[in-house]
């Protein structure tokens, strides 16, 4: 059972260039998260989906970051214009329906440096 | 505002020994406890999670000891071995919130021969 797939694994660019992540959840799950992972700040939800729609989106740091998930089996979550400070792992996670107990499968994540 | 603190920031033991690792919460409506733990280069994995109505859950080498009145709760690793060296994050969840976690900062355990 393929778990979650983000591409690509590591990213390096110059400021001002247009990010792109993407992520492939695990089928049938319902609900996709978005997380950055830094030294200073830990792990942080940005953003989380239910079905498809963007339900808590109070974690995106400012306009710069957008997110989207056109059907379920693809979201990306984009950056546009970058600056260093975006420089952070980025995990994408997958949970299936249900209350307590449900996991977060995470995928491995995407290093991005901005230069 | 940081809502769940975990201690210490790294930790090292030596194989065979008992790591244990403390977080602490403020918010009384969170229900959900989980902790994860992360390789290099790897996502977070889910270890093992307790709920508020139990002061105790075991698994295998792992157990959450919980103390509601102090909002507190705990992970013991027993028997510690090498392939546990990782990072480990508590987490916190308010119900009804499709399991929105709230991290802790995380403790780099480093178990020694």
């Amino acid at each position: 059972d393929a778990g979650v797939i983000q591409s690509p694994r590591h990213e390096v660019t110059e400021m001002g260039q247009e990010v792109t992540l993407r992520c492939k959840p695990i089928s049938g799950h319902d609900y996709l998260f978005w997380y950055r992972q830094t030294m200073m700040r830990g792990l942080e939800l940005l953003i989380y989906f239910n079905n498809n729609v963007p339900i808590d989106d109070s974690g995106m740091p400012e306009d710069r970051f957008s997110a989207k998930m056109p059907n379920a089996s693809f979201s990306t979550l984009k950056i546009q214009p970058s600056e260093p400070r975006d420089s952070a792992v980025y995990f994408c996670a997958s949970r299936p329906r249900g209350l307590w107990g449900q996991p977060q499968h995470f995928g491995d994540g995407t290093r991005l440096s901005i230069l | 505002q940081q809502q769940v603190k975990q201690s210490p920031q790294s930790l090292i033991v030596q194989k065979g020994g008992i790591s244990i690792i403390n977080c602490a919460y403020e918010n009384t409506a969170f229900d959900y406890f989980p902790w994860y733990q992360q390789f290099p280069g790897k996502g977070p994995a889910l270890l093992i999670a307790i709920r508020p109505d139990v002061s105790e859950k075991k698994e295998g080498r792992f157990t959450i000891s919980f103390n509601k009145s102090a909002k507190q709760f705990s992970l013991h690793i027993m028997d510690s071995q090498p392939g546990d060296s990782a990072t480990y994050f508590c987490a916190a969840a308010l119900a009804g919130t499709a399991s929105k976690l709230t991290f802790g900062t995380g403790t780099r355990l480093q178990v020694t021969l």
